[in-house]
């Protein structure tokens, strides 16, 4: 039961273009959303988040917007550059009593930016 | 350190062996989470520590694996009784306490068993 979905493989963009990357979501519990973005032979490297109480955070060239009764969220880098070519994962969690703990992942969409 | 820390970086045993994987987190990071993360897949999560406490074990799929951190720092996950369907890449991430901490990883251990 895959409870973050990223039904993109891959994608590819034009260097200067924007970048869409989407994501949806079951759990109506999740109340935090992650984007990670990884590079081969690397660990997923933190780069931006939502709380569900907000519906869009920007980050310099990335914004994530959340769609809460859509269960959906997205990742927009505008413009694209060579170095955003990585496998970027969506994530969402839950809070606990101890904190939003575990992470649940999206399977990763390719991303590719074509010079 | 400066990040997370994994050892070995790869790992390749026969079926049945024991083995044993090691975090070394952000050192002023007090909770430490372990994912398994199958090819083309993205990381599961297996089980985490807040210091020496580990309030969740949901994510471990069979009492063969098993994991530690004595003294709240380094933590170790042990599989006992490897099986070829053990093969993954284990990955080890940090963070501060509490919510809304983004979580730091590291570079994962890949483990073959043949």
């Amino acid at each position: 039961d895959q409870q973050v979905k990223q039904n993109s493989p891959s994608l590819s963009v034009q260097e200067g273009r924007i970048s869409i990357l989407n994501c949806d979501y079951t759990n109506s519990m999740f109340d935090y959303f992650l984007w990670y973005k990884k590079y081969p032979a690397e660990g997923p490297t933190f780069l931006i988040s939502i709380s569900s109480i907000k519906d869009k955070n920007e980050d310099g060239r990335f914004t994530v917007f959340l769609n809460k009764s859509a269960k959906h969220l997205s990742l927009h880098i505008v413009p694209s550059q060579p170095g955003d070519s990585a496998v970027y994962f969506c994530a969402a969690s839950a809070a606990t009593v101890f904190g939003n703990e575990k992470l649940t992942f999206g399977t990763g969409t390719r991303l590719t930016i074509i010079p | 350190g400066a990040g997370v820390s994994q050892s070995p970086r790869y790992k390749v045993t026969k079926r049945g062996q024991d083995v044993t994987l090691r975090c070394d987190p952000i050192s002023s990071h007090a909770t430490l989470y372990w994912y398994q993360q199958a090819l083309g897949q993205g990381p599961e999560f297996l089980t985490y520590f807040n210091y020496e406490a580990q309030p969740d074990k949901s994510g471990l799929p069979s009492d063969r694996f098993s994991a530690e951190r004595p003294e709240g720092s380094i933590s170790t996950l042990t599989i006992q009784r490897t099986e070829q369907r053990d093969s993954a890449m284990y990955r080890c991430a940090s963070s501060l306490a509490g919510p809304g901490y983004e979580q730091y990883f590291g570079p994962g251990t890949r483990l073959t068993v043949t």
